[in-house]
């Protein structure tokens, strides 16, 4: 099955800290997208990609920047860490967007 | 924006039981329908998708979609302790490129008891 490994598996960062999330795939998929998971909202679409070198907001971009060099590899960054920003964040990809998204595991960020 | 939305949040089926759950949109030009479940913490699963109106059956689930209706369903049919879990469904409006985004729902956790 395709595989997505995102790291670190859990965080603990401080108000106003930067903090970088990584994704890292070995599917040869084009897209790739950044999720947020909270208690009562579901998943919410942060950033997401469909070529190298180039990011697109999603629904909830404000606070979050995203970074993909290469198409393995697929980043987010919170340039100023924030209490709202406490949650469990998501990586996936897929080939074409009609098709399955492969999560990773995720990362629990606790910002104090 | 796309709006996704579920019911019931919470669902609880006796073992062998039918689960229905049930998702709305609000895009009309929404073409991809997909059903993930997630179960306690590990990453969310694709279950199944739809793209045509009417039924579409995989072993034990069958999802249905109603396009004109802004509906689609996911039932399971004989529910197992291993079904309990929490169920997204995801629609995505658009094709390829920079519309690619793919919307969930706020999920609905459903519980079968033995």
């Amino acid at each position: 099955e395709a595989a997505v490994t995102q790291s670190p598996r859990s965080k603990v960062a401080v108000t106003g800290g930067k903090v970088t999330l990584s994704c890292h795939q070995t599917n040869n998929h084009d897209y790739m997208y950044w999720y947020r998971q909270d208690t009562g909202h579901g998943l919410r679409l942060i950033h997401y990609s469909y070529v190298a070198d180039s990011t697109e907001k999603g629904d909830i971009p404000d606070g979050y920047k995203a970074s993909r060099p290469s198409q393995e590899n697929f980043s987010l960054i919170l340039e100023l860490a924030s209490l709202s920003q406490t949650a469990v964040y998501f990586c996936a990809s897929t080939r074409d967007n009609n098709e399955r998204l492969f999560f990773g595991h995720g990362t629990k960020l606790s910002v104090l | 924006q796309q709006k996704v939305q579920q019911s019931p949040e919470s669902l609880i089926v006796p073992e062998g039981g039918m689960a229905s759950l049930n998702c709305t949109f609000s895009d009309r030009n929404s073409q991809y329908f997909w059903w993930y479940r997630q179960h306690s913490g590990e990453g969310p699963k694709a279950l199944m998708s739809i793209f045509s109106n009417g039924d579409k059956k995989e072993g034990r689930f069958t999802a249905h979609l109603n396009k004109a209706s802004l509906h689609v369903s996911l039932h399971i049919k004989d529910s197992q302790p291993s079904d309990s879990a929490l169920y997204f469904c995801a629609v995505s409006a658009n094709s390829g490129g920079s519309n690619a985004k793919l919307t969930f729902g706020k999920g609905t956790k459903l519980s079968v008891k033995s």
